[in-house]
């Protein structure tokens, strides 16, 4: 079934480390991607992940995936103010569609 | 800037009109997708299209229709409003209609039927 979970919320202070958790129940899944949602604007894709790799990083990010557990995670380094957004995980399940299943959204408020 | 553009950006308009939501994918994009992001059901697949041909659905009410035109831009129809409808719809698009590529959002079109 399709089922993708996120907590709801995550503060964190300026220049540490956050890290946004996201569980997925259908072990078919071939990408999941992590996209960022700021007020009042549309999703911007940051990055994505085949599911036979377990890591993947891109700057200040890190996308870990436990394929085992259905677990799969992002960390943002040294956060910064503008980091303070909804953050989606979506899933894909390969084959003729690329239609995205998305996580309810975790919030992430970053304090100075 | 994704590179995808969605017109309006607002639309304000009374229960049991019709409307229509317009999306320009990417620059050599064949495959649109649309979106609803309501509060109470959060951000769900409606719609894709590949080429101007249904690839893959939703859920998708019946009162909801799209089409991709051969320039390959597409539109989302809403009728029979009500005003649970009011929502946030993304159109989206990548290179292909299959999976493992990257698909870009555009702005969103705010819809809000009174």
């Amino acid at each position: 079934g399709e089922d993708v979970e996120q907590s709801l919320f995550l503060s964190v202070r300026e220049g540490d480390s956050s890290v946004i958790n996201c569980t997925y129940t259908d072990s078919s899944s071939t990408y999941l991607y992590w996209y960022k949602q700021e007020p009042g604007a549309g999703l911007q894709l940051l990055t994505y992940i085949f599911s036979n790799m377990d890591m993947k990083q891109d700057q200040r990010l890190t996308v870990l995936l436990n394929k085992k557990d259905k677990h799969l995670s992002l960390r943002i380094a040294d956060t910064q103010t503008g980091d303070s957004a909804i953050y989606f995980c979506a899933e894909t399940y390969g084959g003729a569609t690329n239609k995205l299943i998305f996580g309810t959204g975790t919030l992430l408020a970053v304090q100075p | 800037d994704s590179g995808v553009t969605q017109t309006p950006k607002h639309l304000i308009t009374a229960t049991g009109q019709r409307v229509t939501l317009r999306c320009s994918p990417r620059s050599g994009d064949l495959s649109v997708y649309w979106y609803q992001q309501s509060l109470d059901q959060g951000l769900q697949f409606l719609i894709q299209y590949y080429n101007g041909e249904e690839r893959a659905k939703g859920n998708i009410l019946e009162r909801f229709s799209a089409q991709q035109f051969p320039d390959l831009h597409s539109e989302l129809n809403l009728s029979s409003l009500e005003l649970g409808d009011s929502a946030l719809y993304f159109c989206a698009s990548s290179p292909t209609g299959t999976s493992g590529y990257e698909q870009y959002f555009g702005p969103g079109t705010r819809l809000t039927v009174t």
